[in-house]
């Protein structure tokens, strides 16, 4: 079964960058896109962007671009997030997930807390 | 980007009754090609992570109950919980992945009357 595993909480101060992990187990790593999603507290579903870990082609949101990278390490199975510039609007749940050829989410890892901090 | 709206944005329903939520999108998330509706529904159990309930608009994720279920075409979409359970109380997201960038619903939470 599908599993995907992410890295724990951070905690960055104004400015910073953050990077967070998403190691996947129970399926071929190479045959599904990892999607990006955040929580800010109390808020919906944002989507972060989606990277194709074949390829290496992303796809980021348009409110996103130049601030974040996806990236992958197919030898390990893992996705990674880095988020640079980090405001108070950052502070958030982000969660990975794994679609099944379309972009809906099969599978999410537990989601990591990132708090940034003035 | 496709623009999702949700309605109601809460509602409560006693326990073996049936909850209704709406979903519309800004324009059709239908493809003609295939005849399939690009929209898939979420449940987000607080302090969890989402779960897939249904995708292609009415196709229940394996090992979903079967009280959920979800109609519709085009740009206008129901989720239906047939009869309300205890833990069924969670925050529900439709999601279009017609287009890139997946845009969601501002979600509907469900709670018990």
């Amino acid at each position: 079964q599908a599993q995907l595993v992410q890295s724990g909480a951070e905690v960055r101060e104004f400015g910073a960058s953050v990077k967070v992990s998403c190691k996947a187990s129970g399926y071929s790593f190479v045959d599904s896109f990892i999607h990006w999603v955040r929580q800010a507290p109390g808020q919906g579903l944002e989507w972060m962007g989606r990277i194709n870990p074949k390829s290496g082609a992303v796809n980021y949101a348009q409110k996103l671009q130049g601030r974040v990278t996806l990236t992958t390490d197919t030898s390990i199975n893992t996705a990674y997030l880095e988020l640079n510039g980090l405001t108070s609007g950052d502070s958030a749940i982000y969660f990975c997930a794994r679609d099944r050829g379309y972009s809906y989410g099969a599978s999410w890892g537990q989601g990591t807390l990132v708090t940034v901090s003035s | 980007d496709i623009v999702m709206t949700q309605s109601p944005d809460s509602l409560a329903v006693s326990l073996g009754e049936r909850a209704t939520i709406n979903c519309k999108s800004s324009q059709s998330v239908l493809f003609s090609s295939n005849n399939k509706n690009y929209l898939a529904w979420y449940q987000q159990k607080p302090g969890h992570r989402p779960q897939l309930l249904i995708y292609w608009a009415s196709t229940r994720e394996s090992g979903v109950p079967d009280r959920f279920s979800g109609s519709g075409s085009g740009t206008d979409f129901t989720l239906t919980i047939s009869s309300l359970q205890a833990d069924d109380v969670a925050v529900y997201y439709c999601q279009q992945y017609f287009i890139t960038p997946p845009t969601f619903g501002q979600g509907t939470r469900v709670e018990i009357k």
